[in-house]
């Protein structure tokens, strides 16, 4: 149980291009959803969390302008990269959870490699 | 800022061998989580052990925690090949009524055949 599924797991694309990801809880309602980005060999960096039916919070230094999210139902968020440019290339990791109660885990998706050219 | 510090960052042992991976952090919380990550993958949840708790198990994996001093550390006994991956501690910050989950840096872990 608890599988999240992101798609795509590989996206390149031109500079100035929109690309959209897609994290899907399967098997479970995700009020809340995560969205991570990830620089090779370092951690992951939390870039928002959004709430099904509301506006996602962003951390500080993420564009909400850049990074469209939309959490329109419980079992999807899309993350929308906004007119890439190569310094967005990166690993996007969603992940999902049922609640943000303490203990309550989060689940993660497979990622996507986003290689703007 | 970062809230989770791992060490080593880098491990390499022999297949068989024990590996133990030690994480700091700097808050107070309500528990904390080991996550693996394949290369190019997701995560994946390994064990959450609570702030009341010093010690769990489970399978091959140990967990420890001391909120004395703020570190944990997790053991991974007879390793075996499919355990090279990027292992992360997390540990939760509650902000606004939310719960986010803050990362280490990571210890990346090759077991050698």
């Amino acid at each position: 149980g608890a599988v999240v599924s992101q798609h795509p797991s590989w996206v390149i694309c031109k500079s100035g291009t929109s690309v959209k990801i897609e994290c899907r809880s399967l098997d479970f309602q995700a009020t809340t959803m995560f969205w991570y980005r990830q620089f090779p060999k370092q951690s992951l960096m939390l870039m928002a969390t959004s709430n099904e039916g509301s506006k996602a919070t962003y951390e500080q230094g993420v564009e909400k302008d850049k990074f469209l999210i939309n959490h329109a139902s419980l079992t999807l968020s899309t993350l929308t990269v906004t007119s890439a440019h190569p310094e967005d290339s990166s690993f996007y990791i969603c992940s999902a959870s049922a609640g943000v109660r303490a203990n309550q885990p989060q689940h993660f998706g497979d990622g996507t490699r986003l290689s703007i050219l | 800022s970062q809230q989770g510090e791992e060490d080593p960052q880098a491990l390499s042992i022999q297949e068989g061998e024990n590996a133990t991976m030690n994480c700091s952090y700097k808050t107070s919380i309500n528990n904390l989580q080991w996550y693996r990550q394949n290369s190019g993958r997701g995560l994946v949840h390994l064990i959450l052990i609570r702030s009341n708790e010093r010690e769990k198990h489970s399978g091959r994996l140990r967990v420890t925690l001391d909120t004395s001093k703020k570190s944990s550390s997790l053991l991974i006994t007879a390793s075996r090949a499919a355990d090279t991956a990027s292992y992360f501690c997390a540990t939760d910050l509650y902000f606004q009524g939310a719960q986010k989950l803050v990362f280490g840096q990571g210890t990346r872990l090759t077991i050698n055949p």
